[in-house]
């Protein structure tokens, strides 16, 4: 079985600071990671994905995320936040040769950016 | 978004009533899906198409019923819905690949009312 957390409802941050979006993830094989946003009546937008080889991967708009698998987590992260960086954000997973290509979904994490 | 399209955008129906939604990708791709978004809840994964054929249907009542036409294209049929199955209809798309490291392309997705 696979799995996805998100620990945090929401996250707070003020514009210009670094901002972090935890996930964590459990799967019985090998996982490719993703991460979307979703903003206010809109569908999920693609942000990035771990599949293999480096372990900070970077994506659109200036996001980054970086796969530990000793802690099994894949923290989305951006050095300096934007207002219009808040949004809905959701980080999934997908155990392919468990789940073919069926991906979970965590719970998702609100980001609040305040100027 | 304009990869995946959705229509209509807001539905209102009564219970006795019956619609339907319609997806559309433009992206050549041969899996397409259907994820239902409700408040407060992880991201529910309905169906699973997978060129053409349905390969997941995961515990959905009969009162939704799926059609995929083609690769380009589905449906999802609704008849005497509950008030509990409000929610954003969610249609994605991907190109499944044999190392499972496919992207799914979400729709702006439908947002339901059921009264």
């Amino acid at each position: 079985a696979q799995s996805v957390a998100q620990p945090e409802d929401q996250v707070n941050v003020a514009e210009g600071n670094p901002l972090t979006v935890k996930c964590t993830y459990s799967v019985s094989g090998n996982p490719y990671l993703f991460w979307y946003v979703q903003y206010p009546n809109r569908g999920l937008q693609f942000l990035l994905k771990y599949i293999t080889g480096d372990n900070l991967v970077k994506g659109s708009y200036g996001f980054e995320a970086e796969f530990n698998k000793s802690q099994t987590s894949f923290h989305l992260k951006k050095p300096s936040a934007l207002v219009s960086d808040s949004a809905l954000y959701f980080c999934a997973v997908r155990d392919y040769y468990n789940a073919g290509n069926m991906l979970t979904f965590g719970g998702g994490t609100r980001l609040m950016v305040k100027p | 978004e304009t990869g995946v399209t959705q229509t209509p955008r807001h539905l209102v129906m009564g219970m006795t009533n019956k619609k339907s939604l319609k997806c559309e990708q433009h992206l050549g791709h041969n899996a397409m899906y259907w994820y239902k978004q409700s408040a407060k809840k992880p991201l529910e994964l309905m169906f699973v198409y997978n060129f053409k054929e349905q390969t997941e249907n995961n515990s959905v009542p009969s009162r939704f019923s799926p059609e995929c036409p083609n690769s380009s294209h589905l449906f999802l049929h609704l008849h005497t819905l509950q008030p509990e199955d409000s929610a954003l209809y969610l249609c994605a798309s991907s190109q499944v690949q044999r190392t499972g490291e496919e992207t799914q392309y979400f729709g702006p997705g439908t947002r339901l009312l059921v009264l």
